[in-house]
């Protein structure tokens, strides 16, 4: 069945790097996401990762997949203030149309 | 400015109310889709819309009835809630619906609208 999780909250002091895992258990993804909701607004894209990639990097951004340990991370490099949110992460499966599977969300806190 | 806007942001209804969600996108997307969040739940997809058809109804309640006039509007017909049917419901949409890979995939989300009902 599908099934994502996430850990419910992260902590980090402005200047760390923060990593945030996510584990799914699905294997016939296709492509992952991560997605940020900052208080009161609706979800913001931030990366996907195709299923045949190993690490994927944007800027401040890197997320790393381990298919093999169904395992899925977004490492936030110099974490400021303003990425204090809730990140998501979503798998996309083969032949599921456009269904995206939700993880319950990781709140970011970061603090001075 | 993600380019899909909802209204109200926020709603207050008590239970023998009938009330609408309006989501408007000016991504020029085919399809739609409306989600709902709860707290400390992932994500629920309740319907999906692709070129005005319904493709996707995630066994909703008849309580919430959905309407596609066109590929920019989505409306969510509300009547006779309950209490637990309090949340943040999410409109998003889509170039395609997942057949063409993320860059015409990929969902972009609205504001939300928070629903209170009494």
């Amino acid at each position: 069945g599908e099934d994502v999780e996430q850990s419910l909250f992260l902590s980090v002091r402005e200047g760390d790097s923060s990593v945030i895992n996510c584990t799914y258990t699905d294997s016939s993804s296709t492509y992952l996401y991560w997605y940020k909701q900052e208080p009161g607004a609706g979800l913001q894209l931030l990366t996907y990762i195709f299923s045949n990639m190993d690490m994927k990097q944007d800027q401040r951004l890197t997320v790393l997949l381990n298919k093999k340990d169904k395992h899925l991370s977004l490492r936030i490099a110099d974490t400021q203030t303003g990425d204090s949110a809730i990140y998501f992460c979503a798998e996309k499966l083969r032949g599921g149309g456009n269904k995206l599977t939700f993880g319950t969300g990781t709140q970011l806190k970061v603090e001075l | 400015e993600t380019g899909v806007t909802q209204t109200p942001r926020h709603l207050v209804m008590g239970m023998t109310n009938k009330k609408s969600l309006k989501c408007e996108q000016h991504l020029g997307h085919n399809a739609m889709y409306w989600y709902k969040q709860s707290a400390k739940k992932p994500l629920e997809l309740m319907f999906v819309y692709n070129f005005k058809e319904q493709t996707e109804n995630n066994s909703v309640p008849s309580r919430f009835s959905p309407e596609c006039p066109n590929s920019s509007h989505l409306f969510l017909h509300l009547h006779t809630l309950q209490p637990e049917d309090s949340a943040l419901y999410l409109c998003a949409s889509s170039q395609a619906t997942g057949t063409s890979g993320p860059s015409t995939d990929t969902q972009y989300f609205g504001p939300g609208t928070r629903l209170t009902v009494l």
